[in-house]
Protein backbone atom coordinates (compact mmCIF):
# COMPACT_ATOMS: atom_id res chain seq x y z
CA UNK A 1 0.00 0.00 0.00
CA UNK A 2 1.14 3.42 -1.15
CA UNK A 3 1.92 5.96 1.83
CA UNK A 4 1.06 9.65 1.94
CA UNK A 5 3.03 11.23 -0.88
CA UNK A 6 3.98 14.60 -1.13
CA UNK A 7 4.91 16.64 -4.33
CA UNK A 8 7.73 18.26 -5.12
CA UNK A 9 10.06 17.66 -2.56
CA UNK A 10 11.72 20.49 -2.84
CA UNK A 11 11.03 23.98 -4.26
CA UNK A 12 13.12 26.77 -4.40
CA UNK A 13 11.29 30.22 -5.47
CA UNK A 14 11.65 33.85 -5.68
CA UNK A 15 9.85 36.03 -3.25
CA UNK A 16 6.50 37.37 -5.18
CA UNK A 17 6.19 33.81 -6.91
CA UNK A 18 3.74 31.05 -6.82
CA UNK A 19 3.81 27.55 -5.25
CA UNK A 20 1.65 24.99 -5.22
CA UNK A 21 2.41 21.79 -3.16
CA UNK A 22 0.34 18.79 -3.18
CA UNK A 23 -0.60 15.84 -1.06
CA UNK A 24 -1.43 12.19 -1.84
CA UNK A 25 -2.84 10.79 1.09
CA UNK A 26 -3.23 7.11 1.63
CA UNK A 27 -6.46 5.92 0.32
CA UNK A 28 -9.86 5.71 1.81
CA UNK A 29 -7.93 7.96 4.57
CA UNK A 30 -10.95 10.65 4.90
CA UNK A 31 -8.39 12.85 7.38
CA UNK A 32 -6.28 14.92 5.97
CA UNK A 33 -3.93 17.65 7.90
CA UNK A 34 -1.28 20.35 6.62
CA UNK A 35 1.54 21.34 9.44
CA UNK A 36 4.70 23.38 8.57
CA UNK A 37 8.29 23.60 10.31
CA UNK A 38 10.14 26.42 10.19
CA UNK A 39 14.09 25.73 10.75
CA UNK A 40 14.34 25.24 14.66
CA UNK A 41 11.01 25.87 15.42
CA UNK A 42 7.87 23.20 16.14
CA UNK A 43 6.12 21.51 13.57
CA UNK A 44 2.92 23.91 13.20
CA UNK A 45 -0.66 22.74 12.41
CA UNK A 46 -2.09 24.64 9.28
CA UNK A 47 -5.31 23.17 8.39
CA UNK A 48 -7.65 19.56 8.66
CA UNK A 49 -9.48 18.32 6.38
CA UNK A 50 -12.31 15.59 6.53
CA UNK A 51 -12.88 14.57 2.74
CA UNK A 52 -13.01 17.71 0.69
CA UNK A 53 -14.30 19.86 3.86
CA UNK A 54 -11.63 22.23 6.17
CA UNK A 55 -12.80 21.02 9.55
CA UNK A 56 -10.14 23.25 11.04
CA UNK A 57 -7.44 25.95 9.14
CA UNK A 58 -7.12 27.62 12.35
CA UNK A 59 -3.30 27.56 11.66
CA UNK A 60 -2.97 29.02 8.53
CA UNK A 61 -0.99 32.14 8.56
CA UNK A 62 -2.70 34.64 6.01
CA UNK A 63 -4.84 35.09 3.15
CA UNK A 64 -1.92 34.03 0.79
CA UNK A 65 -2.08 30.34 1.74
CA UNK A 66 -4.83 28.70 0.25
CA UNK A 67 -5.65 24.63 0.49
CA UNK A 68 -8.05 22.56 -1.61
CA UNK A 69 -9.06 18.93 -1.40
CA UNK A 70 -10.70 17.96 -4.40
CA UNK A 71 -12.67 15.61 -4.42
CA UNK A 72 -11.69 14.24 -1.35
CA UNK A 73 -8.62 12.61 -2.30
CA UNK A 74 -5.52 14.56 -3.05
CA UNK A 75 -4.88 18.42 -1.14
CA UNK A 76 -2.89 21.51 -2.47
CA UNK A 77 -1.67 24.27 -0.49
CA UNK A 78 -0.69 27.14 -2.60
CA UNK A 79 1.17 29.74 -1.44
CA UNK A 80 0.50 32.97 -3.40
CA UNK A 81 2.16 36.06 -3.41
CA UNK A 82 5.51 33.67 -1.37
CA UNK A 83 7.62 35.48 1.30
CA UNK A 84 10.70 35.03 2.98
CA UNK A 85 8.97 33.96 6.06
CA UNK A 86 7.03 31.07 3.99
CA UNK A 87 10.27 29.18 4.16
CA UNK A 88 10.28 25.55 6.01
CA UNK A 89 9.22 22.31 5.50
CA UNK A 90 5.62 21.34 5.02
CA UNK A 91 4.06 18.30 5.69
CA UNK A 92 0.96 16.08 5.17
CA UNK A 93 -0.65 13.62 7.20
CA UNK A 94 -3.46 11.52 6.55
CA UNK A 95 -5.32 9.27 9.12
CA UNK A 96 -8.57 6.95 8.74
CA UNK A 97 -11.77 7.98 10.61
CA UNK A 98 -10.79 6.96 14.08
CA UNK A 99 -7.81 9.89 13.91
CA UNK A 100 -4.29 10.08 15.50
CA UNK A 101 -6.05 8.26 19.05
CA UNK A 102 -7.88 5.45 17.35
CA UNK A 103 -5.97 4.77 14.53
CA UNK A 104 -2.86 6.26 13.01
CA UNK A 105 -1.76 9.26 11.14
CA UNK A 106 0.93 8.74 8.30
CA UNK A 107 3.12 11.62 7.31
CA UNK A 108 4.59 12.44 4.21
CA UNK A 109 8.12 13.21 4.08
CA UNK A 110 7.10 16.68 3.26
CA UNK A 111 7.84 19.36 0.64
CA UNK A 112 10.79 21.76 1.56
CA UNK A 113 10.05 25.49 0.36
CA UNK A 114 12.97 27.97 0.13
CA UNK A 115 11.70 31.24 -0.89
CA UNK A 116 14.16 33.46 -1.69
CA UNK B 1 -4.56 25.59 24.29
CA UNK B 2 -2.17 22.64 24.68
CA UNK B 3 1.48 23.37 24.15
CA UNK B 4 4.91 20.90 24.17
CA UNK B 5 8.24 21.46 25.62
CA UNK B 6 11.52 19.51 24.86
CA UNK B 7 14.11 21.41 26.47
CA UNK B 8 16.92 19.61 24.89
CA UNK B 9 17.68 20.70 21.10
CA UNK B 10 20.68 18.03 20.66
CA UNK B 11 21.70 15.33 22.03
CA UNK B 12 24.86 13.30 21.90
CA UNK B 13 25.32 9.46 23.00
CA UNK B 14 27.27 6.76 22.44
CA UNK B 15 26.48 3.53 20.43
CA UNK B 16 25.16 0.83 23.41
CA UNK B 17 24.14 3.74 26.21
CA UNK B 18 20.98 4.56 27.54
CA UNK B 19 18.71 7.22 26.27
CA UNK B 20 16.23 9.28 27.84
CA UNK B 21 14.50 11.92 25.90
CA UNK B 22 12.32 14.88 28.01
CA UNK B 23 9.43 16.03 27.39
CA UNK B 24 7.07 18.17 29.21
CA UNK B 25 3.39 19.06 27.89
CA UNK B 26 0.75 21.53 29.07
CA UNK B 27 -3.15 20.35 28.92
CA UNK B 28 -5.91 21.13 31.15
CA UNK B 29 -7.70 17.41 30.79
CA UNK B 30 -6.29 14.20 30.64
CA UNK B 31 -3.47 14.40 27.64
CA UNK B 32 -3.01 12.34 24.61
CA UNK B 33 0.81 12.02 23.82
CA UNK B 34 2.72 10.84 21.40
CA UNK B 35 6.52 10.17 20.71
CA UNK B 36 7.41 10.63 16.53
CA UNK B 37 10.78 9.66 15.14
CA UNK B 38 12.29 11.64 11.90
CA UNK B 39 15.09 9.83 9.89
CA UNK B 40 16.66 12.02 7.23
CA UNK B 41 14.82 12.28 4.44
CA UNK B 42 12.02 10.69 5.60
CA UNK B 43 8.47 11.53 7.11
CA UNK B 44 7.67 11.55 10.55
CA UNK B 45 7.20 7.83 11.74
CA UNK B 46 4.84 7.16 15.14
CA UNK B 47 7.55 5.43 17.88
CA UNK B 48 4.33 5.19 20.35
CA UNK B 49 1.62 6.64 21.64
CA UNK B 50 -0.37 6.72 25.26
CA UNK B 51 -4.39 8.11 25.84
CA UNK B 52 -5.34 5.50 29.12
CA UNK B 53 -3.92 2.88 30.81
CA UNK B 54 -0.70 1.42 31.96
CA UNK B 55 1.82 4.86 32.13
CA UNK B 56 4.52 2.87 30.73
CA UNK B 57 4.46 2.49 27.30
CA UNK B 58 6.23 0.22 24.67
CA UNK B 59 6.70 1.36 20.98
CA UNK B 60 8.48 -0.22 17.88
CA UNK B 61 12.00 -0.05 17.78
CA UNK B 62 12.77 -1.12 21.43
CA UNK B 63 11.21 2.30 22.77
CA UNK B 64 9.11 3.20 25.92
CA UNK B 65 8.10 6.13 27.82
CA UNK B 66 6.34 7.00 30.47
CA UNK B 67 3.67 9.13 31.25
CA UNK B 68 3.51 10.68 35.08
CA UNK B 69 1.27 12.99 35.41
CA UNK B 70 2.38 14.59 38.43
CA UNK B 71 5.09 15.93 36.66
CA UNK B 72 3.38 16.94 32.99
CA UNK B 73 6.31 14.53 31.72
CA UNK B 74 6.03 12.20 28.90
CA UNK B 75 10.02 11.20 28.55
CA UNK B 76 11.27 8.20 25.89
CA UNK B 77 13.63 5.92 27.29
CA UNK B 78 15.79 3.10 25.05
CA UNK B 79 18.14 1.04 27.28
CA UNK B 80 20.72 1.08 24.37
CA UNK B 81 21.03 2.96 21.44
CA UNK B 82 21.74 1.54 18.33
CA UNK B 83 23.56 4.02 15.57
CA UNK B 84 20.06 3.66 13.40
CA UNK B 85 18.42 5.49 16.02
CA UNK B 86 20.42 8.69 14.80
CA UNK B 87 17.26 11.40 14.07
CA UNK B 88 15.05 13.78 15.14
CA UNK B 89 12.25 13.13 17.90
CA UNK B 90 9.03 14.76 18.41
CA UNK B 91 6.67 14.84 21.24
CA UNK B 92 2.76 15.68 20.60
CA UNK B 93 -0.02 16.21 22.39
CA UNK B 94 -3.49 15.68 21.19
CA UNK B 95 -6.73 17.57 22.16
CA UNK B 96 -10.20 17.67 20.93
CA UNK B 97 -12.05 20.20 19.60
CA UNK B 98 -15.49 21.49 18.98
CA UNK B 99 -16.00 19.50 16.42
CA UNK B 100 -14.62 16.46 18.00
CA UNK B 101 -11.59 15.63 16.05
CA UNK B 102 -8.27 15.55 17.48
CA UNK B 103 -5.93 18.14 17.16
CA UNK B 104 -2.28 17.60 17.80
CA UNK B 105 0.04 19.91 18.73
CA UNK B 106 3.93 19.05 18.17
CA UNK B 107 7.20 19.93 20.66
CA UNK B 108 10.39 21.82 18.80
CA UNK B 109 11.84 18.25 18.11
CA UNK B 110 15.35 17.05 19.79
CA UNK B 111 18.32 15.62 17.31
CA UNK B 112 19.82 12.63 18.34
CA UNK B 113 23.27 12.72 17.06
CA UNK B 114 24.96 8.25 18.40
CA UNK B 115 28.72 8.13 18.44
CA UNK B 116 30.52 4.88 17.60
Amino acid sequence: EAGVTQFPSHSVIEKGQTVTLRCDPISGHDNLYWYRRVMGKEIKFLLHFVKESKQDESGMPNNRFLAERTGGTYSTLKVQPAELEDSGVYFCASSQEGGWVFTEAFFGQGTRLTVV
Amino acid sequence: AQSVTQPDIHITVSEGASLELRCNYSYGATPYLFWYVQSPGQGLQLLLKYFSGDTLVQGIKGFEAEFKRSQSSFNLRKPSVHWSDAAEYFCAVGSWDSGGYQKVTFGTGTKLQVIP
